[in-house]
């Protein structure tokens, strides 16, 4: 069974930035854009960005000038960066799968970072 | 960036009743190639969101009957024909017809 864990800091200062990392285990690779969501506490849903097994990405223009999604194949993990973060860059962040039958969607999440950002 | 506006935003349901959601959007989802590309998911208390409709109607495998989907356009509506406690949560409809995908602000939904 295809899981994603997800690690990451979950304490930052302004400013700093923000690292998770999400290993794909017992599943291919390719053939799904690999996505990383926020949710901030009490909040609704946010699509960062994606990104596919040859490096293609796609991220928010509300976020594009802070954000870095990469990929490592050989270890089947992708990377979300996100710097000079703020107090407005605390949520739970949530790395996720899209592709699937019979419609790509949001098929499998991880479990969560909650990410807290703090003087 | 496509809108995506739900109501209500919280609903309190006795069992067995039945509850309707609704969620608009600021363009048209309808793609190209013809789909519609709206989805709903549930986010259960301290689980991530699981998908229920894509499409607009279509059910995903596993999904109980009582959910329902319907709607076209920038007009979408989720029917849950009998809600049972299982179900309480919160509801997001997103669109996936244009980047950035987007989600709906949530409705709660509690039981009576």
């Amino acid at each position: 069974q295809v899981q994603l864990q997800q690690w990451g800091a979950g304490l930052l200062k302004p400013s700093e930035t923000l690292s998770l990392t999400c290993a794909v285990y017992s599943g291919s690779f390719s053939g799904y854009y690999w996505t990383w969501v926020r949710q901030p506490p009490g909040k609704g849903l946010e699509w960062i960005g994606e990104i596919n097994h040859s490096g293609s990405t796609n991220y928010n223009p509300s976020l594009k000038s802070r954000v870095i999604i990469s990929l490592d194949t050989s270890k089947n993990q992708f990377s979300l960066k996100l710097i000079s973060v703020s107090a407005a860059d605390t949520a739970v962040y949530y790395c996720v799968r899209y592709g699937g039958l019979p419609v790509w969607h949001f098929d499998l999440w991880g479990r969560g970072t909650l990410v807290t950002v703090s003087s | 960036d496509i809108v995506m506006t739900q109501t209500p935003l919280s609903l309190s349901v006795t069992p067995g009743q039945p509850a309707s959601i609704s969620c608009k959007s600021s363009q048209s989802l309808l793609h190209s190639d013809g789909g519609t590309y709206l989805f709903w998911y549930l986010q259960k208390p301290g689980q991530p969101p699981q998908v229920l409709i894509y499409k607009v109607s279509n059910q995903f495998s596993g999904v109980p009957d009582r959910f329902s989907g319907s709607g076209s356009g920038t007009d979408f509506t989720l029917k849950i024909s009998r809600v049972e406690a299982e179900d309480v949560g919160v509801y997001y409809c997103m669109q996936s017809v244009q980047l950035p995908y987007t989600f709906g602000q949530g409705t709660k939904l509690e039981i009576k």
